[in-house]
């Protein structure tokens, strides 16, 4: 089975910090996403990478940025927190061919910023 | 652009009572893929059923049905006799079926529906 952990359930952060979400799946993906949850709005697409340091912006990229050094680890990474960062955030990884983009979901990370 | 609509925000229902939760989508692509997703309360998003949009024909997994309609843009799923633990929330997700080189295939997700399952 696949395996997407995220590092933490669940992470308080005051607001200006510097935080870092990690995400780590074990099948080889070479395809990796991050998205913020909220209520109301369904999974919104922060930025996803289909290779080892390469990056794409998803649909709300601002405030946020991402790295990925290593095929298996996608870090997701706010450079000032703010409050309206406040969310559930969910790691994804899929293969590029076959299963015709089945992603796979980690368990989230409930950030709050204070 | 793609767009995923889930008009019920939450539905309640009994035990054993049956449940439909709609699902709506727009697309200029002529070859998509549609999927539904469970997230129970422990948060993650477990993969149901992913259907081709040449594929029309419903399909059945134990209690579980899909109808697929391409004239009407849906792809709308039932629960048959919903039990406690079918109560989750319930997302809509539509992709392209063709991708360029150096990209990935993305999901637009719907709003999703909350179900809540009453004893």
């Amino acid at each position: 089975d696949v395996k997407v952990t995220q590092s933490s359930r669940y992470l308080v952060k005051r607001t200006g910090e510097k935080v870092f979400l990690e995400c780590v799946q074990d099948m080889d993906h070479e395809n990796m996403f991050w998205y913020r949850q909220d209520p109301g709005l369904g999974l919104r697409l922060i930025y996803f990478s289909y290779d080892v340091k390469m990056k794409e912006k998803g649909d709300i990229p601002e405030g946020y940025s991402v790295s990925r050094e290593k095929k298996e680890r996608f870090s997701l990474i706010l450079e000032s927190a703010s409050t309206n960062q406040t969310s559930m955030y969910l790691c994804a990884s899929s293969l590029t061919s076959g299963r015709a983009g089945e992603q796979y979901f980690g368990p989230g990370t409930r950030l709050t910023v204070t | 652009a793609q767009k995923v609509t889930q008009a019920q925000t939450e539905i309640s229902v009994v035990e054993k009572e049956d449940v439909t939760l709609d699902c709506v989508y727009e697309t200029r692509d002529t070859t998509y893929y549609l999927f539904w997703y469970k997230q129970p309360p422990s948060g993650e998003l477990v993969f149901l059923i992913r259907r081709n949009s040449f594929d029309e024909q419903n399909e059945i997994s134990g209690r579980y049905s899909w109808n697929f309609q391409k004239s009407t843009s849906s792809f709308n799923f039932t629960i048959t006799a919903s039990q406690v633990v079918d109560s989750a929330v319930y997302f809509c997700a539509l992709s392209e079926a063709f991708i360029s080189s150096g990209s990935a295939r993305q999901l637009t997700f719907g709003s999703g529906t909350q179900l809540t399952v009453l004893p």
